[in-house]
């Protein structure tokens, strides 16, 4: 089945620093990538769509300036964090849309300390 | 946009019990997906209801998806310490494919 790579796992990073996540769909192509944050012992909310070629789609309350989403290629999605602060540290995590009649795959997430 | 309502938010159960998790929609909808979470893990699908009334079983899991479409509900039987976990519904908001809205799931624990 389809396959997506998260990198990193897990990243610790001072105040004020920048983070890089990248999302790959290893065995088909995705113009669409979905970028989740996830809070401890709360749910999923969707932050943004990245869509390849084109900007991405933010959904409300979300900051397009501090969360960079860039859609460089079919297999390919980054967030960038850019000035991180404690309150950002959170679990992210990308997803692609289902190819087929799966549901839609998930990255195994990236878990973002910022101390 | 679309919202679901899922509960309950915590169930603890002894091993070999049997556990349900619900999510309930004011508004119809065109399809729900389940999805479990395990511990420091990644959401998993489980599975799509698209049809009215439609119940589908997985092994231990049975789904269901309610008539008018506005709820469904998750069932195990006999639950294993396997089970753990959270498991969400989730809906596609408004008519963009793709942009999940979660339910706020139910934690799972079930004691040997």
């Amino acid at each position: 089945g389809a396959v997506v790579s998260q990198h990193p796992s897990r990243v610790i990073c001072k105040s004020g620093t920048s983070v890089k996540i990248e999302c790959r769909s290893l065995d088909f192509q995705a113009t669409t990538m979905f970028w989740y944050r996830q809070f401890p012992k709360q749910s999923l909310m969707l932050m943004a769509t990245s869509n390849e070629g084109s900007k991405a789609t933010y959904e409300q309350g979300v900051e397009k300036d501090k969360f960079l989403i860039n859609h460089a290629s079919l297999t390919l999605s980054t967030l960038t964090v850019t000035s991180a602060h404690p309150e950002d540290s959170s679990f992210y995590i990308c997803s692609a849309p289902p190819t087929g009649t799966s549901g839609y795959t998930f990255g195994s997430g990236t878990r973002l300390t910022v101390v | 946009g679309q919202q679901v309502m899922q509960i309950p938010q915590y169930q603890h159960v002894q091993e070999g019990e049997d556990f349900t998790t619900y999510c309930n929609s004011s508004t119809t909808l065109s399809n729900i997906q389940w999805y479990k979470q395990r511990p420091g893990g990644h959401p998993v699908f489980l599975i799509q209801l698209v049809k009215s009334g439609e119940v589908k079983k997985q092994k231990r899991l049975t789904f269901q998806f309610g008539e008018a479409k506005k709820n469904s509900s998750l069932h195990i039987t006999a639950t294993q310490t396997t089970d753990v976990g959270t498991y969400f519904c989730a809906i596609d908001r408004g008519s963009t494919l793709g942009r999940l809205y979660f339910g706020r799931g139910t934690q799972l624990t079930v004691w040997p």
